[in-house]
């Protein structure tokens, strides 16, 4: 099993550009999740995707949108990034939102935006 | 709203002494609380988990967590460090209260630096 997997790994951006993060789970897990990863601020939920065909805002979902492509598929889209953008953005998986909830991680990806 | 505090930024020790990280979260009906680790340039992984049950949770590589709910805290402890620790360390809760959905809130991390 790969577990969780992020494409890409590194990106640069400049302002206003867009970009998708792709994440994929082969755990056949039901829930998906991105958050971001800034300094001193540990991680913040941007969305969450309870199951296929569901999603949902977390704490910090401005300037984000997402896809739950399918089980296995959950997208994350900037359509005009901007400096405050800048941070690592991981993906992570768990089987069910309401009787597992150990979260599996990806390796992130690094955004910068210049 | 839950919140999650860890009270030390960083937290340098010397090899084979003991450690504490210290967690603090806000109070709730109930509450699940985590403790993952992030090596460098790597994903976050699971140490430890309270669900419910006695309250001293053991991990892997012989960490281990006290859940004191008097305190609202969840102190993770390892009674003798290796190199190999030298990570930074989150403790997360998720709300296990009705509609919950599984979402973490974490804390802002600390680093544990292992020196020879």
């Amino acid at each position: 099993n790969a577990g969780v997997t992020q494409t890409p790994k590194f990106q640069v951006l400049k302002t206003g550009q867009s970009m998708t993060l792709q994440c994929a789970q082969d755990m056949n897990h039901n829930s998906m999740y991105w958050y971001r990863q800034d300094p001193g601020m540990g991680l913040r939920l941007i969305y969450y995707s309870a199951s296929e065909g569901t999603t949902d805002k977390g704490e910090v979902p401005n300037g984000y949108n997402v896809s739950r492509l399918n089980k296995r598929e959950f997208s994350l889209r900037l359509e005009s990034a901007a400096p405050s953008q800048t941070s690592v953005y991981f993906c992570a998986s768990s089987w069910d939102r309401g009787f597992n909830y150990e979260q599996y991680f990806g390796p992130g990806t690094r955004l910068t935006v210049t | 709203a839950q919140s999650v505090t860890q009270l030390d930024s960083q937290v340098p020790v010397f090899e084979e002494a003991p450690v504490e990280l210290r967690c603090n979260y806000s109070s709730s009906v109930s509450v699940y609380l985590f403790w993952y680790v992030q090596y460098p340039n790597q994903g976050l992984q699971l140490l430890l988990k309270y669900l419910s049950g006695s309250t001293l949770v053991k991990g892997i590589n012989g960490f281990e967590a006290e859940f004191n709910k008097s305190q609202t805290s969840f102190h993770l402890r390892k009674p003798s460090v290796h190199i190999s620790d030298t990570a930074e360390y989150f403790c997360a809760v998720s709300d296990g209260g009705s509609g919950n959905t599984g979402k973490l809130i974490f804390g802002q991390g600390t680093t544990l630096q292992v020196k020879p």
